[in-house]
């Protein structure tokens, strides 16, 4: 069965760092981009990341950019979200997708979703 | 960056055929995306490339696209429908979303 599972959220001060992990089963993870989508309280969707399968090259929401990483680990079947500076706009729920296409471009739909992670900025 | 206008709320009796719409410039070259979001659930995709069914969608979910308008078609709207739908799209390297329509079954 095909799944992702986020973890790493949490609350933490305004300024500090966070780091998500998006852990892959089931699926032939090197062969996929992966995106994080997050999802501020009562708010929709808002594209954060994506990477590619092979790792060589990212991008970045205009929101995280120069703040945020992305990267990924094929041996552990995992991605993660290095989160810096963070602010009280980047509380929301983080989501990582899967790519549709394998070997694709990176920048296709979303097919898989974690059950998403909690971030909360607060001071 | 570019943007995705979806109206807010969409309201339609059962049985019913719903209709949700989703504008934005890039759709003119670009594959609209569908996601449906259940109350406390995370997104689900259910329509890609304009109108292609992932596997497991039923097929009262239809997906049409006619120049910069993208609409997801749900004939036959059941209770279970209920949720938010997000249409998507790129611009270059950026993911856009649009804001969401939540549709009630009255």
């Amino acid at each position: 069965q095909v799944q992702l599972v986020e973890s790493g959220g949490g609350v933490v001060q305004p300024g500090r760092s966070l780091r998500l992990s998006c852990a892959a089963s089931g699926l032939t993870f090197s062969s996929y981009g992966m995106h994080w989508v997050r999802q501020a309280p009562g708010k929709g969707l808002e594209w954060v990341a994506v990477i590619s399968y092979d790792g060589s090259y990212k991008y970045y929401g205009d929101s995280v950019k120069g703040r945020f990483a992305i990267s990924r680990d094929s041996s552990k079947n995992t991605v993660f979200l290095q989160m810096n500076s963070l602010s009280a706009e980047d509380t929301a729920v983080y989501y990582c997708a899967r790519d549709r296409v394998p070997y694709g471009s990176g920048l296709d739909a979303f097919d898989i979703w974690g059950q998403g992670t909690m971030v909360t900025i607060s001071p | 960056s570019s943007e995705l206008t979806q109206a807010p709320s969409v309201s339609v009796s059962p049985g019913q055929t719903a209709s949700i719409t989703c504008s934005g410039d890039k759709l003119g070259n670009e594959f609209a995306s569908w996601y449906q979001q259940k109350p406390g659930q995370s997104p689900v995709l259910i329509i890609f490339q304009d109108r292609k069914r992932p596997s497991g969608i039923p097929e009262r979910f239809s997906g049409s696209k006619s120049g910069n308008i993208a609409t997801l078609t749900i004939s036959g709207t059941q209770a279970m429908d209920v949720a938010d739908y997000y249409c998507q799209a790129w611009d270059s390297s950026t993911a856009v979303f649009g804001g969401g329509t939540k549709l009630t079954v009255l």
